[in-house]
This record gives structure tokens, sequence and C-alpha cells, in this order.
């Protein structure tokens, strides 16, 4: 297994600005993906980031809203740029470090105002 | 292309009672399959996974599922539920066909053991 802490837990900002989330994970592990999830709702997969190449983007989700960085193998940034209230959700990373499962980190709540 | 459904959006039961949470799945090649459950204001717990050999699995917290090629399902269940038990849970599946590690989830259901 793997133990992720993500910060900042929760967070409310105001709209038009940018927001950076990290996700820390207590072993190296190459498969690290972020997620986007409404309270009670499924998870959207937003992009997959192993370290070593450009993250790879699902359909709906592109670099210049979602930026990524992957600097080491223990270690991921998400931000969401120019935020607006549809921007509002949990961000959630997650590390696959075996044969399948991945292990989800709590999460941030995100509210843009 | 690979996919799963939670037909069922919330199931109750009462404490003591079995609990079963159904999960059909669909790939092109041979499943991986995944339980997740997801307490509220908190990020999404492992419980148990199939990949191959027994098609009964045993999971965390008493948690078990069986996984049925014939039905492509993977139920999870539980023999005697509790309060605590009462969350959000997630079934998932990867195919073994793919290289990129993804996971499809379904949309989830809600739980609720009432004392």
């Amino acid at each position: 297994s793997a133990v992720i802490s993500q910060k900042p837990s929760r967070d409310i900002c105001q709209r038009g600005t940018s927001l950076t989330i990290q996700c820390q994970v207590d072993s190296q592990v190459t498969m690290m993906f972020w997620y986007r999830q409404q309270p009670g709702q499924s998870l959207t997969l937003i992009a997959t980031a192993n370290q070593g190449s450009e993250a790879t983007y699902e359909s709906g989700f592109v670099i210049d809203k979602f930026p990524i960085s992957r600097p080491n193998l223990t270690f991921s940034t998400l931000t969401v740029s120019n935020m607006s209230p549809e921007d509002s959700s949990i961000y959630l990373c997650s590390v696959s470090p075996g044969v399948g499962e991945q292990y989800f980190g709590p999460g941030t709540r995100l509210t843009v105002t | 292309a690979q996919s799963v459904a939670q037909p069922e959006d919330q199931v109750n039961v009462a404490e003591g009672n079995p609990l079963t949470v159904k999960c059909t799945y669909s790939v092109s090649g041979n499943p991986y399959l995944f339980w997740y459950v997801q307490y509220p204001n908190r990020g999404l717990q492992f419980l148990l996974k199939y990949i191959t050999g027994d098609n009964l699995v045993k999971g965390s917290y008493g948690f078990e599922a069986e996984f049925n090629k014939s039905q492509t399902s993977f139920h999870l269940k539980k023999p005697s539920a509790l309060v605590s038990d009462s969350a959000l849970y997630f079934c998932a599946v990867r195919d073994d066909s793919s290289n990129d590690y993804k996971l499809s989830f379904g949309a989830g259901t809600t739980v609720t053991v009432r004392a």
C-alpha cells in the first residue's frame, strides 16, 4: 500500500485565481493520477502523471487549465487555473504501486466564489 | 473499452443482517476488479481486489466479494452489517489488456445500516 497526503485539505478561492494542490507519497511510485469528484458522486479522471513524461489528459481536460508537475517519484502538483464556480469540487490524487489497485489521498475540497 | 455498473444508488439494511452491494463490469480482455469505500469527507479506501485465482476474495473490515465470469459480476458482501459500514461504495475495473493502469469507476452505492 501507500500513504498519501494532500495539501491543502480545503480552500475557498475567488474566481479568476489559481490554486496549486500538492500530493506527497510515502514511497516511490511511477503511476500517479488526478481525479475530480463532486460530493456523493463518482470520480472523473483528469490526467495521468508519470514521472519522466508529460501528463496525459482525459477528454475535456486541458493542460492550460490543469497544469501538472511531477518532479520526482514521490511528489506531484495539480494547478486549477483561472477558476470559476464550476471548478468547485473535491480533487484527489492517487497512486498505483501494485498490479492495478490505486491508493488515494484524502482529497482537497475546493470552493470557488 | 472498460466500464462498470452499480445498479443500486442506495442499499438499506438493518444492523446484523447481510449486506450485498452489486457490481457488473464490461471489458475486452480479462478484468481486474476492485472495491473502494468512502466515508464522509474522506478519500477512497481500498477494500479488496480480484486479479486472478479464487473467485471469492476477502478484504478489509470483514468484506468479501465474489467474481462471477459468466454473469460478469463482482458483488461485495458482508455477512453481518454494522452501523459503521454506512458509507459510499465504489466498484472499479481495469482491463488487463490495457497498459495505462486507468480504472473505471461505477457511480457508487450509498449504504445505510440502521441500528
